[in-house]
């Protein structure tokens, strides 16, 4: 059964980044047949997709966030990572990584890991 | 505000049926892209119901069921059940914004 677990520090500072690793387990992120996601909720609000990323590298943000946000692959350790750099207060949120169904990004997300709190503050 | 529009809430009694809609444009699933369904439940992540307008995933009760007509789309669920109280998401891909959105949300009271 595949497994995705999201890590990482749960407080951040104002201006700093914000570092986050997905671990997948059950499956491999070579395989070619799927993109990977990160999503956002901040509390008690909606859904917000951060961007995706094949396990070759290709990457698609959100125009929103896309100034501040890096999405990459380690093939070696099957994780997915998501930085975003000059946190402030409205980034303050759960972040979920998830499997997209397929290869394309505009797949449903048929897989999800459980998520990571992380709250911005000095 | 989400390109995709939820009511924020829906109810019903046990055993009934309701529906969610999520209205969307012509640059989103009104276009032709795709439109996911999602399920939080309280504290836990999102579970996929729904995908490609009208398909369970491999374990959801066909009790949920999915449809699309030009820029609107519904969730359906019967036989209404306490444990379906939750939150539920619509999802698709906008050709504007160039990015994938979810709709606001619909929290699913059962009475």
């Amino acid at each position: 059964q595949l497994q995705l677990q999201e890590s990482g520090p749960g407080l951040v500072k104002p201006s700093e980044t914000l570092s986050l690793t997905c671990t997948v387990s059950g499956g491999s992120i070579s395989s070619s047949s799927y993109f990977w996601g990160w999503i956002r909720q901040p509390p008690g609000k909606g859904l917000e997709w951060i961007g995706s990323v094949y396990y070759s590298g290709s990457t698609y943000y959100s125009p929103s966030l896309k100034s501040r946000v890096t999405i990459s692959v380690d093939t070696s350790k099957n994780q997915i990572s998501l930085k975003l750099s000059s946190v402030t207060a409205a980034d303050m949120a759960m972040y979920y990584c998830a499997r997209h169904r397929g290869i394309s990004p505009l797949r449903a997300f048929d897989y999800w890991g459980q998520g990571t709190l992380v709250t911005v503050s000095s | 505000q989400s390109v995709l529009t939820q009511p924020p809430s829906v109810s019903g009694a046990p055993g009934q049926r309701v529906t969610i809609s999520c209205t969307g444009s012509s640059s989103n699933f009104g276009g032709g892209y795709d439109v996911h369904w999602y399920q939080q439940l309280p504290g836990t992540a999102p579970k996929l119901l729904i995908y490609g307008d009208s398909n369970r995933p491999s374990g959801v009760p066909d009790r949920f069921s999915g449809s699309k007509s030009g820029t609107s789309a519904s969730l359906a669920i019967t036989g209404l059940q306490a444990e379906d109280e939750a939150i539920y998401y619509c999802q698709s891909y906008d050709n504007i914004l160039s990015a994938s959105v979810f709709g606001g949300g619909t929290k699913l009271t059962v009475l």
